[in-house]
């Protein structure tokens, strides 16, 4: 497509429900990113895939949180028993990781309500 | 661990005036890229200018200019001629060159630009 498109546009759960938040990265895009936005708060890095490499899982919170990248293109973020803190705008990047460019293109994020 | 911060909360600007929004950086690293985004209400982080470490001229696209200054790890934003349509959150982001080159950002800027 010509953009990342992120589903679903805002979501609300209940406490502990488990949730999934898709990313279609831009069709050709090697590297994705996970980011989230807390009310207030700059944008907090969660995880990074390129290609087939191991993705850097380093800032995300807790073992609640994990996520997947099929096939080098489409990635879920996950969050399981999700916590009210869990609230926030989650943004996902994809950027063309193979040549020698920094242009991050962001999806417009999903907003997820925790009550 | 690399850190971004913005000390201006919020800022206000009168149309047709220009303004200037502060960032400051701490790193160790001597080559990286430093971005602006403006975020407007629709979420998605939208590209304004970037700039590599390595240049010493200042970068400029239009009516938005970046005042670069290195030693000082300072990296200020100026919008000329401001517009409506600039009211949004602004976000300084910076990148290390290699690993992950994953963003890290501040905390953003309010900006409110009045009629």
């Amino acid at each position: 497509g010509a953009g990342v498109s992120q589903s679903p546009s805002n979501k609300v759960t209940e406490k502990g429900k488990d949730v999934e938040l898709r990313c279609d990265p831009i069709s050709g895009h090697t590297a994705l990113y996970w980011y989230r936005q807390s009310l207030g708060q700059g944008l907090e890095f969660l995880i990074y895939f390129q290609g087939n490499s191991a993705p850097d899982k380093s800032g995300l919170p807790s073992d609640r949180f994990s996520a997947e990248r099929t096939g080098g293109s489409v990635s879920t973020l996950t969050i399981q028993r999700t916590q009210q803190e869990d609230s926030a705008v989650y943004l996902c990047a994809s950027r063309d990781g193979g040549a020698v460019t920094y242009g991050y293109t962001f999806g417009s994020g999903t907003r997820l309500t925790v009550v | 661990a690399q850190t971004v911060t913005q000390s201006q909360p919020e800022m206000s600007v009168q149309e047709a005036e220009t303004v200037t929004l502060s960032c400051t950086y701490d790193t160790s690293e001597s080559d990286y890229y430093l971005f602006w985004y403006k975020q407007p209400p629709s979420r998605q982080m939208i590209l304004v200018i970037r700039q590599e470490a390595y240049k010493q001229q200042n970068a400029t696209e239009n009516r938005f200019s970046v005042n670069f200054q290195k030693a000082a790890k300072s990296f200020s934003l100026k919008i000329s001629d401001s517009q409506l349509g600039d009211a949004a959150m602004y976000f300084c982001a910076y990148r290390p060159q290699g690993g992950s080159e994953k963003l890290v950002f501040g905390k953003g800027t309010k900006l409110t630009v009045n009629p």
